[in-house]
Parts: C-alpha cells; sequence; structure tokens
C-alpha cells in the first residue's frame, strides 16, 4: 500500500486547469523533495516536475507543482487531450530507505 | 544521446530466476546512481531497488529483499537485476532509471523489458 495518497481519477475540459494532489507522510512528502511522473500507455515514466516546483527543461511550463507542509499539488493549466495520462508523485521516504509513488491519477480529458 | 536499454524480459515459471540488463549511452555512467521501477499489468509504479553510483550503496523494497539483487559493471555501462525465486506478483514491466543527483530525482528513464511470472 503507498504511503503517497492521490485520488484515482481526475478530469477536466480543454483549456482548463487541473490540480492533482499527493498527500503523505511527514517521512516522505514531508522530506525535501517531491516529485511528479507523467506515464502514457506503454511508454516510459517522464519526469514532469522536480524538487517540488521545478520542471525539467522541455517540459512546457503550463506544468507547475507546489507543495505545503506533508502535502503535494501538481497543477496543468491551459489543458490539452495530449495531457490525458496518468500522473504520479514521489519522494523518498526516509523511514523505509526506499523511494515511494503515490497510486497515480488517471486524467481524462473531456 | 542519453539513453537506457533494458534487456532479459520473458516468461519464466514461479521460484525460477532471470536475470535484467540496463544499458546506458550519452552520459557517464560510472557517476550516477541507477534504479529499477516496475509497473504491474493495469497498476501504478512501484519502486524496487537503487544503488549507488559506485555499487557501494542498495536498497529494495520489503517485497523484493533476499530475493532480488541489483548490480552494476561501470566498466561495461551496465546496470543488472538478478532475480530469484520469482513469484506471480513479480509480474510487470521492468524500467531502469537514472538518479541525476543535481536535480534530486529519476530524470531518464528506459523504454522497459515485460517480465511475466507463470506456469
Amino acid at each position: 500500500q503507498s504511503v503517497l495518497t492521490q485520488a484515482p481519477s481526475a478530469s477536466g475540459t480543454p483549456g482548463q486547469r487541473v490540480t492533482i494532489s499527493c498527500s503523505g507522510s511527514g517521512s516522505s512528502v514531508g522530506s525535501i523533495s517531491v516529485h511528479w511522473f507523467q506515464k502514457l500507455p506503454g511508454t516510459a515514466p517522464k519526469l514532469l516536475i522536480y524538487r517540488n516546483n521545478q520542471r525539467p527543461s522541455g517540459v512546457p511550463d503550463r506544468f507547475s507543482g507546489s507543495k505545503s507542509g506533508t502535502s503535494a499539488s501538481l497543477a496543468i493549466s491551459g489543458l490539452r487531450s495530449e495531457d490525458e495520462a496518468d500522473y504520479y508523485c514521489a519522494a523518498w521516504d526516509d523511514s523505509l530507505s526506499a523511494v515511494v509513488f503515490g497510486g497515480g491519477t488517471k486524467l481524462t480529458v473531456l | 544521446q542519453v539513453q537506457l536499454v533494458e534487456s532479459g524480459g520473458g516468461v519464466v515459471q514461479p521460484g525460477r530466476s532471470l536475470r535484467l540488463s540496463c544499458a546506458a549511452s550519452g552520459f557517464t555512467f560510472r557517476g550516477y546512481g541507477m534504479h529499477w521501477v516496475r509497473q504491474a499489468p493495469g497498476k501504478g509504479l512501484e519502486w524496487v531497488s537503487l544503488i549507488s553510483y559506485d555499487g557501494s550503496k542498495k536498497y529494495y523494497i520489503d517485497s523484493v529483499e533476499g530475493r532480488f539483487t541489483i548490480s552494476r559493471d561501470n566498466s561495461k555501462n551496465t546496470l543488472y537485476l538478478e532475480m530469484d525465486s520469482l513469484r506471480a506478483e513479480d509480474t510487470a514491466v521492468y524500467y531502469c532509471s537514472r538518479y541525476d543527483g543535481s536535480l534530486d530525482a529519476l530524470d531518464i528513464w528506459g523504454q522497459g523489458t515485460m517480465v511475466t511470472v507463470s506456469s
């Protein structure tokens, strides 16, 4: 069972702004860095956000991340059909000495 | 370009062994920690194991501790995952990933290799 909790699904219409949340224990999300990955079927996960709110080069600024206490969020603005994917948060858990992933949120673009 | 290519997956009977490989290219392999992450059919991502840049530190998820062994050969730019006593619940796509310390994140991923444990 994941120690990071995500809602299983989210949806939005093109152009809309959606937010995906990730909550966890102090030993995981409370740690310094929360990361976000996008996963399309049949493809490798893609790093979207690192260190809570940093975007790797090449990731559009429509994607943004934030963290407050033991909760983190991924926001996607100007929603596009190609954003339809599974989104995962992840963090290092000091108590487990392991990387933990959230259960994933399936984003549907209506 | 920076690339990770996994190989070694296949169909194996419960209790048997399998070794996965991950060939790295386009970057200084010996300078990076490496991870294995898996995704079972219809399930989410699950971290499996990590190895430090020099192989001195290794960590595993509890469910594979004692059955899986992560290793690396920096002279061959290759990461390995030796999987013993395989179980049906180990069935998944296995991805190798590079840990970039400057980002503190898994920034490069391979395309994955499928492991099916079935009699």
